[in-house]
């Protein structure tokens, strides 16, 4: 059963740390995108990846966060350093986007808590 | 001051009955709405999706349609179930030129929550 996999689905870390979360899109799939979910904002498209290469950022704080494919069976969301206001449920999907399909598949999250 | 969070709206539906979201999209150049549903503590699923050249499209037992001249959207889910309860999200593809694998941008909407009644 294919899925998308994100590591830690938890985090607690202090103000001021480094945070990576990653994520293992399907095996297959060309796009990966980034979201963040808070009861303020909703879902946030943070960025989006095709075929490795970063498409669209423009949802990302440039300051502290960033977002890299080192290989197709790897994305990573790096803040550094942490506030507070970035505590959030971050979630990575990915799909398949070459005939026209964008069905995007979710990962589980990671809640990152930053205090 | 106090925090406010986004205010869901909720749609409580007895068991059995139809249930019909709604959703307003913004951009009259969005290409494709996708509805997606979001139980609590897990990652939003993909339910259905519509393209803009379309009005209705079914899948089992859900029904999207797009009324693009009011750029508004509905799910109707028949013989609402309780597993049915969930946050449903409506999103739109901004941009163009997705058929050809183009810039494609999915920003999604803040929800309604369903709660069936058994």
């Amino acid at each position: 059963d294919a899925r998308v996999t994100q590591t830690p689905r938890h985090k607690v870390t202090e103000m001021g740390q480094e945070v990576t979360m990653r994520c293992q899109p399907i095996l297959g799939h060309n796009t990966v995108f980034w979201y963040r979910q808070t009861m303020m904002q909703g879902l946030e498209l943070l960025a989006y990846f095709r075929n490795r290469a970063p498409l669209d950022d423009s949802g990302m704080p440039k300051d502290r966060f960033s977002a890299e494919m080192p290989d197709a069976t790897l994305a990573t969301l790096k803040i550094q350093p942490s506030e507070p206001r970035d505590s959030a449920v971050y979630f990575c999907a990915s799909g398949l986007v070459r005939t026209g399909n964008t069905e995007a598949f979710f990962g589980q999250g990671t809640r990152l808590t930053v205090v | 001051g106090e925090s406010v969070g986004l205010h869901l709206p909720t749609l409580s539906v007895q068991e059995g009955d139809n249930s019909i979201i709604n959703c307003a999209y913004s951009n009259s150049a969005s290409d494709y709405f996708i509805w997606y549903k979001q139980e609590s503590g897990k990652g939003p699923q993909f339910i259905i999706d519509i393209r803009s050249n379309m009005d209705k499209r079914q899948g089992q037992r859900v029904t999207v349609l797009l009324n693009k001249t009011v750029k508004h959207l509905s799910l109707q889910i028949a013989a609402t179930q309780p597993g049915d309860s969930a946050v449903y999200f409506c999103a739109e593809n901004i941009g163009g030129g997705w058929d050809s694998g183009g810039y494609q941008k999915v920003t999604f909407g803040t929800g309604t929550k369903l709660q069936v009644i058994p």
